[in-house]
């Protein structure tokens, strides 16, 4: 399974905006790269996902390298509500499960 | 809609007692997942659906018996708890569309579970 690398935390300023990197080197062609955020207490959520052009909804945008090796998930104004764990995911064609790793705590500061 | 819903809350089982998860989704959809996580670590899954009358073993399978005879439905069951069982439980589902890995899961609120 393709694996993502991301940093074990980060800290924010709220109303800031936040850059939350995710690598994923050995990625293929046909591999979405997702993302899920997950509030204290909460089950997961989805938040974007894309394959090769950037991508923007009402939670984030998802920025996505030209050799797709590496993403960005970036919340324009982070609030305290985005304090949260987010999990950048590779979901392969076909295969209907998630490959969670530890994710990025994000903290935000008021 | 109520979209994912799981019960019970929480549960405190006592070594060897056996116990069933249950997961239930009112989106029609096909995929259906259970998943565990520890703490400070991401989501294991367990066991998973494609549709009624399918099932197959995820990463962390022994233990943990699913049956699924309804697509609404997909119980996760604990034959005999042991404390390695301690976990938060999540249930997934998603449709299976296109299947070209676009498909969005959405999860339940969980299962807190202690076994002593």
């Amino acid at each position: 399974d393709a694996k993502t690398t991301q940093p074990n935390s980060m800290e924010s300023n709220e109303e800031e905006p936040v850059h939350l990197p995710c690598n994923h080197s050995t990625i293929s062609g046909t591999d979405y790269i997702h993302w899920y955020r997950q509030l204290p207490s909460q089950g997961p959520e989805y938040v974007i996902h894309g394959l090769t052009s950037n991508v923007n909804n009402r939670m984030a945008s998802l920025a996505i390298a030209e050799d797709r090796k590496s993403s960005t998930l970036i919340l324009h104004r982070a609030t305290l509500r985005d304090a949260a764990v987010y999990y950048c995911i590779l979901s392969q064609a076909s295969q209907g499960n998630l490959i969670f790793g530890k994710g990025t705590k994000l903290s935000v500061k008021p | 809609n109520a979209g994912v819903t799981q019960t019970p809350k929480f549960q405190v089982l006592k070594t060897g007692q056996s116990m069933t998860l249950q997961c239930a989704q009112d989106m029609n959809h096909e995929y259906m997942s259970w998943y565990r996580q520890d703490p400070g670590m991401g989501l294991r899954l367990i066991h998973y659906s494609v549709g009624a009358g399918i099932t197959d073993q995820g990463e962390v399978p022994n233990g943990y018996n699913v049956s699924r005879s309804t697509t609404e439905d997909f119980p996760l069951r604990l034959l005999s708890a042991a404390p390695s069982q301690t976990s938060v439980y999540f249930c997934a589902s998603s449709s299976q569309g296109s299947g070209t890995g676009q498909e969005t899961q959405y999860f339940g609120p969980g299962t807190r579970l202690l076994v002593l």
